[in-house]
């Protein structure tokens, strides 16, 4: 199994421009997560969805953050505008779902600037 | 509204003796733990986790404790190598929902 895969692996963008982060999770698991890292707060988590349904998007910082799961392959995270503030790591996991609490397995993420 | 605290952002320890990470969290209603190792360039790896309905689970040289009372965990490490230099995250969840992390802690294990 490749493990969570996530592209690109590194981006750096000019503010006011639109950004696009992509997963893909582990084939079978059901619950996809995205995390922001920084020096400041560690691992936040963003949102999360379960059988591609957002359950809890209460850590999107602002209506710049979007994110889909057209399916259960594919997850998207989008910043429009870029600012900044927005620059770090930004982490998708996908976990099984399976009840007593499952581990979830990490992407190598996606160092974000925004100049 | 940070639900987990790590308070010590980073940890020094010479090989071989004793590495104690530890956690604080706020919400009771947590109910299982986990500590995630991490290191650079790569994302974080799961290493030891524990229900609320014990206080101890060790796996090799790692060692995680639950304090339910004091809303408190740690993880032991010993003997410490080199190779758990990384960064260690605590997390928590609870009804096998979302998980929250720490800020982590950056171990340093000097040979």
């Amino acid at each position: 199994d490749a493990g969570v895969i996530q592209s690109p692996r590194h981006e750096v963008t000019e503010m006011g421009q639109e950004v696009t982060l992509r997963c893909k999770p582990i084939s079978g698991h059901n619950s996809l997560f995205w995390y922001r890292q920084t020096m400041m707060r560690g691992l936040e988590l963003l949102i999360y969805f379960n059988n591609n349904v957002p359950i809890d998007d209460s850590g999107m910082p602002e209506d710049r953050f979007s994110a889909k799961m057209p399916n259960a392959s594919f997850s998207t995270l989008k910043i429009q505008p870029s600012e900044p503030r927005d620059s770090a790591v930004y982490f998708c996991a996908s976990r099984s779902g399976l009840a007593g609490g499952g581990e979830q397995f990490f992407g190598p993420g996606t160092r974000l600037t925004v100049l | 509204d940070q639900q987990v605290k790590q308070n010590s952002p980073s940890l020094s320890v010479q090989e071989g003796r004793i590495s104690i990470l530890n956690c604080d969290y706020t919400n009771s209603m947590f109910d299982y733990f986990l500590w995630y190792k991490k290191y650079p360039a790569e994302g974080p790896t799961f290493l030891i986790s524990i229900s609320s309905i014990k206080d101890k689970n060790e796996d090799g040289r790692f060692t995680v404790f639950l304090n339910k009372s004091a809303k408190h965990l740690s993880l032991h490490i010993v003997p410490s190598q080199p190779g758990d230099s990384a960064v260690y995250f605590c997390a928590a969840m609870y009804n096998n929902n979302d998980m929250r992390f720490g800020a982590g802690t950056r171990l340093t294990v000097k040979p």
